[in-house]
């Protein structure tokens, strides 16, 4: 059972590069989110998608941009790095099932890291 | 806007002692609340959940129990084993109905649990 798959697990950039952090679930899932892992400040929300099409503002958006692709992909993309966002970024899914609470599943991290 | 804080720790403690993580939260509604574990390089796993006041969520020997008169949702085990060394995450979710499934999570405890 894949569940929810991030690529890649590391990465080191250099400042004003451009990356896209890939992440595919395979549970047909309607929600995915993206978060940032920071010490010290729990996680926080980037970006999220309620579902295939739509895609909304977290907490800390600035300095990204995501692309729902389909129901099973969601990508985050920097595209000019800088070293604030040398962070664990992690992507999460959920099954919408009108206000029942499932929980998210989340994968198990990119590492990177901006010089 | 809502908001969960928890314990910080680090928090260390030898075999078979007994653990209790606090959390506290601030939400305009009546949310559901959740602990989630994150192991060494691995991303976050669905620990337990509660859904309602007075609701216990257990799961591996963890407790927690809804208390809405002091918005608590503490972590408690009676008896830890070194493998419970991890990061404790508490969470809320408003459920305010809508699409917003998002998740507000605590900063997180980091526990280690010596032989």
């Amino acid at each position: 059972n894949a569940g929810v798959t991030q690529t890649p697990k590391f990465q080191v950039l250099k400042t004003g590069q451009s990356m896209t952090l890939q992440c595919a679930q395979d549970m047909n899932h309607n929600s995915m989110y993206w978060y940032r892992q920071d010490p010290g400040m729990g996680l926080r929300l980037i970006y999220y998608s309620a579902s295939e099409g739509t895609t909304d503002k977290g907490e800390v958006p600035n300095g990204y941009n995501v692309s729902r692709l389909n129901k099973r992909e969601f990508s985050l993309r920097l595209e000019s790095a800088a070293p604030s966002q040398t962070s664990v970024y992690f992507c999460a899914s959920r099954q919408n099932r009108g206000r029942s609470n499932q929980p998210q599943h989340f994968g198990d991290g990119t590492r990177l890291s901006i010089l | 806007g809502d908001s969960v804080t928890q314990m910080e720790g680090p928090v260390t403690l030898s075999e078979e002692a007994f653990l209790t993580i606090n959390c506290t939260y601030t939400a305009t509604g009546y949310p559901s609340l959740f602990w989630y574990v994150q192991y060494p390089g691995e991303g976050l796993q669905l620990l337990l959940k509660a859904t309602k006041a007075d609701d216990k969520g257990s799961n591996k020997g963890f407790e927690a129990t809804y208390r809405k008169e002091t918005t608590s949702f503490h972590l408690e085990k009676g008896s830890v084993q070194v493998s419970d060394s991890a990061v404790y995450f508490c969470a809320l979710r408003e459920n305010s109905g809508g699409s917003n499934y998002k998740l507000t999570f605590g900063k997180g405890t980091l526990l280690t649990v010596n032989p």
